[in-house]
């Protein structure tokens, strides 16, 4: 158990379906990032939470909309997805944000764009 | 944009053998992460090691960090089937004004354990 849930663990889902992916840490921390991880690519950070507020969006595309209604939760909302954006997706918290905190990963969330 | 490069990309060896994986980067950093990721699971931080430090020991693992070259080790001593997974080095740039910090990833190395 590493502290952080996320739900659905796979999801398939057509172009035109619209989904939230689901994330929980137990953990008590302050900071939430979403990343995506795509075959033979690095880890790619999508977005940052920090004391609920938004402090990065890496040029995500707007098919994607995070919310994070408290510190302990974070939801990614999925709308109109192109095949490219099947992947893993990962939730990951820390307890803070100045780099010397490690991240804890969820197990992450399988999509498959049909 | 791509920081931490891993080398090898892919890596085999029998149980009881050590394993050394190295990552390169390109910029000045804060300090150097490395994490695991057994299929299918998330990643799991390893240990840190900051640009001050030069070497640094948990457990099995030994990372060395060498700022000049901009290089860092990971070794595996006398490993085990449980160690096969993907190790990822990932580093903390300092970023101008908002006093925030990001990891940025490598592509991975994939280590297999033969038993």
């Amino acid at each position: 158990e590493t502290g952080v849930t996320q739900t659905p663990r796979h999801l398939v889902m057509g172009m035109t379906n619209k989904k939230s992916l689901k994330c929980e840490q137990h953990l008590g921390h302050n900071a939430m990032y979403w990343y995506k991880q795509s075959a033979k690519k690095p880890l790619e950070l999508m977005f940052v939470y920090n004391f609920k507020e938004q402090t990065e969006n890496n040029s995500v595309p707007s098919r994607f909309s995070p919310e994070c209604p408290n510190s302990s939760h974070l939801f990614l909302h999925l709308h109109t997805l192109q095949p490219e954006d099947s992947a893993l997706y990962l939730c990951a918290s820390s307890q803070d944000m100045t780099g010397y905190q490690p991240q804890h990963f969820g197990d992450g969330t399988r999509l498959s764009i049909l | 944009s791509q920081q931490g490069e891993e080398d090898p990309q892919a890596l085999s060896i029998q149980e009881g053998e050590n394993a050394t994986m190295n990552c390169s980067y390109k910029t000045s950093i804060n300090n150097l992460q490395w994490y695991r990721q057994n299929s299918g699971r998330g990643l799991v931080h390893l240990i840190l090691i900051r640009s001050n430090e030069r070497e640094k020991h948990s457990g099995r693992l030994r990372v060395t960090l060498d700022t000049s070259k901009k290089s860092s080790s990971l070794l595996i001593t006398a490993s085990r089937a449980a160690d096969t997974a993907s190790y990822f080095c990932a580093t903390v740039e300092t970023y101008s004004g908002a006093g925030s910090y990001q990891l940025t990833f490598g592509k991975g190395t994939k280590l297999s354990v033969i038993p």
